[in-house]
């Protein structure tokens, strides 16, 4: 595998379940990005980890829940979503957090919550 | 504050048309970084380019080419002799030195190339 991979590419939920989304990245980089795409909006930053830190919260709702337990991997942990939640997430890295560092992004997660 | 614009929601050309993507781009800060990012439908955004506030020099790569103006705030996009594969979503982004890893997006341009 190379680059930054996601899993699984689609989800349907209900707003009772627990599921989670899965990001590794195969890169060497040290800070990883959790972004939300909903239709007609620009991408929004939801968590940032440095070093399996976690560095920014954009005032994400708690139903969302990261978890980074080393620099390669980030999950994404959701619990009684609401359908306004349904969007493509997002997860990225760069080599550091700060500066000039570009982000790579994965595939996405297709999330569709009943 | 930090804002991207792509005032452009939608564009469609026919294949080998030349087309440019606008970007008009706000900031407080002297340095920063523009991005340009490419969202084809399998919906990951695939990293076009980078340019720092320091380099105002225009960058050409086959087909495409990037006008930074520092003057008008813009940094814009050009696809010559567009092809089918171009179809995608295409989004500027802007990133401020004060503002850690935050990464503006703008709202991004459709660009539809028929046959």
């Amino acid at each position: 595998e190379t680059g930054v991979t996601q899993t699984p590419r689609h989800l349907v939920m209900g707003m009772t379940n627990k599921k989670s989304l899965k990001c590794e990245q195969h890169l060497g980089h040290n800070a990883m990005y959790w972004y939300k795409q909903s239709a007609k909006k620009p991408l929004e930053l939801m968590f940032v980890y440095n070093f399996k830190e976690q560095t920014e919260n954009n005032s994400v709702p708690s139903r969302f829940s990261p978890e980074c337990p080393n620099s390669s991997h980030l999950f994404l942990h959701l619990h009684t979503l609401q359908p306004e939640d349904s969007a493509l997430y997002l997860c990225a890295s760069s080599q550091d957090w700060w500066g000039s560092e570009t982000q790579y992004f994965g595939p996405g997660t297709r999330l569709l919550v009943l | 504050a930090q804002k991207v614009t792509q005032a452009q929601t939608e564009i469609s050309v026919v294949e080998k048309e030349d087309v440019t993507l606008d970007c008009v781009y706000e900031t407080r800060d002297t340095t920063y970084y523009l991005f340009w990012y490419k969202q084809p439908p399998s919906g990951e955004l695939v990293f076009l380019i980078r340019r720092n506030s320091f380099d105002e020099q225009n960058e050409i790569s086959g087909r495409y080419s990037w006008n930074f103006q520092k003057s008008t705030s813009s940094f814009n996009f050009t696809i010559t002799a567009s092809q089918v594969v171009d179809s995608a979503v295409y989004f500027c982004a802007l990133r401020q030195e004060t503002s850690g890893s935050r990464l503006t997006f703008g709202e991004g341009t459709q660009l539809t190339v028929n046959p």
